[in-house]
């Protein structure tokens, strides 16, 4: 149980363009929904967090116009990159909680290149 | 502002060595503690979960505990095996109302057959 799918796994872009990346729960309700980008070689960092039918949380330096997050059902949260642009190329992974909230389940990733 | 320190940042073995990945926090007042794998280019796997009331947790090879006094924690793997290779990261969250983790930068573990 407990599985996080992300759809795409890869994407290229360019530069100017909106990209949408889905993370979905498939098993199981997840009340609280987490963004993370990760760059080569450095650890996750959180971007937002966000809990179905609420506006999300944005962590501090998180532009929330650039990166806009929706989490409209308990299984679905949608991460937009607007105007991309090539800094924002990273792999970008989702987390879910479900009612226990203490463990996380993380997605496959999705990788943003940003031409 | 929480800091995770992971060490060593990489690390090489033979095949069959028993290894530990060390972790710890600036902030001591961790709730739930959880480590992972991640392969390259892949997304991260659950391997073990401390939570709130626990010290330790083991499944098969892999044993992780922690020490709340000093906000740090272990990972133990036994019997090391070449497809025990990837990145292992921990991660903490200290309670409230989202349990929002803060990660490590990860070690590097390269099990040599």
């Amino acid at each position: 149980g407990a599985v996080v799918s992300q759809h795409p796994s890869w994407v290229i872009c360019k530069s100017g363009t909106s990209v949408k990346i889905e993370c979905r729960s498939l098993d199981f309700q997840a009340t609280t929904m987490f963004w993370y980008r990760q760059f080569p070689k450095q650890s996750l960092m959180l971007m937002a967090t966000s809990n179905e039918g609420s506006k999300a949380t944005y962590e501090q330096g998180v532009e929330k116009d650039k990166f806009l997050i929706n989490h409209a059902s308990l299984t679905l949260s949608t991460l937009t990159v607007t105007s991309a642009h090539p800094e924002d190329s990273s792999f970008y992974i989702c987390s879910a909680t479900g009612t226990t909230y203490n463990e996380q389940f993380f997605g496959p990733g999705t990788r943003l290149t940003v031409l | 502002k929480q800091e995770v320190t992971q060490i060593p940042a990489a690390l090489s073995v033979p095949e069959g060595e028993n290894l530990v990945l060390n972790c710890s926090f600036t902030d001591s007042a961790i709730y739930n503690l959880q480590w992972f794998r991640q392969d390259p280019g892949k997304g991260l796997t659950s391997l073990l979960l401390i939570q709130s009331s626990q010290r330790e947790q083991t499944s098969g090879r892999l044993n992780a505990s922690l020490d709340k006094s000093s906000g740090r924690s272990t990972l133990y793997i036994a019997a090391s095996q070449p497809g025990d290779s990837a990145t292992y990261l921990c991660a903490g969250d200290s309670g409230g109302s989202n349990y929002k983790l803060t990660f490590g930068k990860g070690t590097l573990l390269t099990v040599n057959p």
